[in-house]
C-alpha cells in the first residue's frame, strides 16, 4: 500500500492567491482528517470526513478555508485568498474506525509570501 | 473538552540512557491514548495506543507505555536510548476511538540523544 499521498509537498506562493492541497486517503478507509502543525499552535484538526461527509469543521480557522471529498479516494483543502498567517505544514490522515489508529501522509509545507 | 500536556518541549538523554516522555490529559470521558513520531520533514508515525486494554501498552522501536488513571497520565518510556531515537514524540487523546474522532495532541517533546 502506498500510504496516505500529499501533493504538492512544498507550496510557495504569495498573499491573495487560492491555494489547493490535495490528498488521497489509504484505499478502503472511511475516514479523512485534515491538520495544520504551526510553531505556535502545534498539531490541530482542521476538519474531517466519514463516507466523503464532513463530521466537524469546527477547527476551520474563517471563511477563507474550505475543504470536499468529492469521492473516497481524494480530498482538497482550498485557503482563498492566502495570508501569511496561513504558513504551516498541512498533513491529511486516514483511518478504518475499528483500527483505532490514524495513518498520516507526509505533509504539505505551504509558505505565504 | 479534552487536553494534553507535554512537560519539557526539549528532553536529552545520552545514548543508552532511560528515556522518559511525560504526557498528562484531561478527558470528560475514559480516553483513548495515543504516541507518536515525527522525524524531520515526514509524516507523524503511530508508536504505540492504548484503547481501554491492558494499562501497560508496548509499542514499536521498543517503547511502552503506562496509563495510570488516577495520575491521569500516559508517560512513554524507553530503557536504552538508540540514536535513531532522536525525533519529536506527540502525545494525543481522542474520546470515542483513534479512529473515528479527531486528535488532541499535545505540543510536542523534542528528544535529543547525546552520544
Amino acid at each position: 500500500d502506498a500510504g496516505v499521498i500529499q501533493s504538492p509537498r512544498h507550496e510557495v506562493t504569495e498573499m491573495g492567491q487560492e491555494v489547493t492541497l490535495r490528498c488521497k486517503p489509504i484505499s478502503g478507509h472511511d475516514y479523512l482528517f485534515w491538520y495544520r502543525q504551526t510553531m505556535m499552535r502545534g498539531l490541530e484538526l482542521l476538519i474531517y470526513f466519514n463516507n466523503n461527509v464532513p463530521i466537524d469543521d469546527s477547527g476551520m480557522p474563517e471563511d477563507r478555508f474550505s475543504a470536499k471529498m468529492p469521492n473516497a479516494s481524494f480530498s482538497t483543502l482550498k485557503i482563498q485568498p492566502s495570508e501569511p498567517r496561513d504558513s504551516a505544514v498541512y498533513f491529511c490522515a486516514s483511518s478504518f474506525v475499528v483500527g483505532n489508529e490514524q495513518f498520516f501522509g507526509p505533509g504539505t509545507r505551504l509558505t505565504v509570501l | 473538552a479534552q487536553s494534553v500536556t507535554q512537560l519539557g518541549s526539549h528532553v536529552s538523554v545520552s545514548e543508552g540512557a532511560l528515556v522518559l516522555l511525560r504526557c498528562n490529559y484531561s478527558s470528560s470521558v475514559p480516553p483513548y491514548l495515543f504516541w507518536y513520531v515525527q522525524y524531520p520533514n515526514q509524516g507523524l508515525q503511530l508508536l504505540l495506543k492504548y484503547t481501554s486494554a491492558a494499562t501497560l501498552v508496548k509499542g514499536i522501536n521498543g517503547f511502552e507505555a503506562e496509563f495510570k488513571k488516577s495520575e491521569t497520565s500516559f508517560h512513554l518510556t524507553k530503557p536504552s536510548a538508540h540514536m535513531s531515537d532522536a525525533a519529536e514524540y506527540f502525545c494525543a487523546v481522542s474520546e470515542r476511538g483513534g479512529g473515528a474522532d479527531g486528535l488532541t495532541f499535545g505540543k510536542g517533546t523534542h528528544l535529543i540523544i547525546q552520544p
